[in-house]
């Protein structure tokens, strides 16, 4: 069972809506991450957090905005998207500074913009 | 910069049968990390390896096994006796910036669609 868990699994939403998408992870892990996946495509990364600050943005649109409320949470603000906005979001988290620092993933949410 | 190439886009294969996928990848790094990733139709990516670049050694975990020859940058998978439930997406990646607040980026490959035929 992934200690990785995103929701909504399913989100539909208008170009005129605001929603967010949550992320928690149960592992300690004090670097989160936000990824997109378009269709038949690698994920690409969009937001770092490490130790609740962010530090790495992607250059995305500001229709995404990112949050950390403490260190298990991640939130991912949803605001005037445009339906090439629709895909796969994906939550990881990851140790740093340690000797096991790869990510695990949660099971994404997959957005649909209208 | 980091880059990853899987050329295999998709591969189908009669369940049972060894298959391999390809990975090869470029870095000017002399300290990196190379991961397998699948993911199935559900959409989660599950972990399956990590290999850092001063460890050359295969590695086997049940069914799955992994080369790595820093000789000529490959880092390849091949899962033996294939099942149905391997079907899926199996991504190579490869990290930089490992020391940098700790975290990691991860650069991608393009991902093999593996079928495995019943």
């Amino acid at each position: 069972d992934t200690e990785v868990t995103q929701t909504p699994k399913h989100l539909v939403m208008g170009m005129t809506n605001k929603k967010s998408l949550k992320c928690e992870q149960h592992m300690g892990h004090r670097a989160m991450y936000w990824y997109k996946q378009k269709a038949k495509k690698p994920p690409e990364l969009m937001f770092v957090y490490s130790y609740e600050k962010l530090s790495i943005n992607e250059s995305v649109p500001s229709r995404f905005s990112p949050e950390c409320p403490n260190s298990s949470l991640l939130n991912l603000h949803l605001h005037a998207l445009q339906p090439e906005d629709s895909a796969l979001y994906l939550c990881a988290s990851s140790q740093p500074l340690s000797s096991s620092y790869e990510q695990y993933f949660g099971p994404g949410t997959r957005l649909t913009v209208t | 910069a980091q880059k990853v190439t899987q050329a295999q886009t998709e591969i189908s294969v009669v369940e049972k049968e060894d298959v391999t996928l390809d990975c090869v990848y470029e870095t000017r790094d002399t300290t990196y990390y190379l991961f397998w990733y699948k993911q199935p139709p559900s959409g989660e990516l599950v972990f399956l390896i990590r290999r850092n670049s001063f460890d050359e050694q295969n590695e086997i975990s049940g069914r799955y096994s992994w080369n790595f020859q820093k000789s000529t940058s490959s880092f390849n998978f091949t899962i033996t006796a294939s099942q149905v439930v391997d079907s899926a997406v199996y991504f190579c990646a490869l990290s930089e910036a490992l020391f940098s607040f700790g975290n990691e980026k991860l650069t991608f490959g393009t991902g093999t669609r593996l079928t495995i035929i019943p």
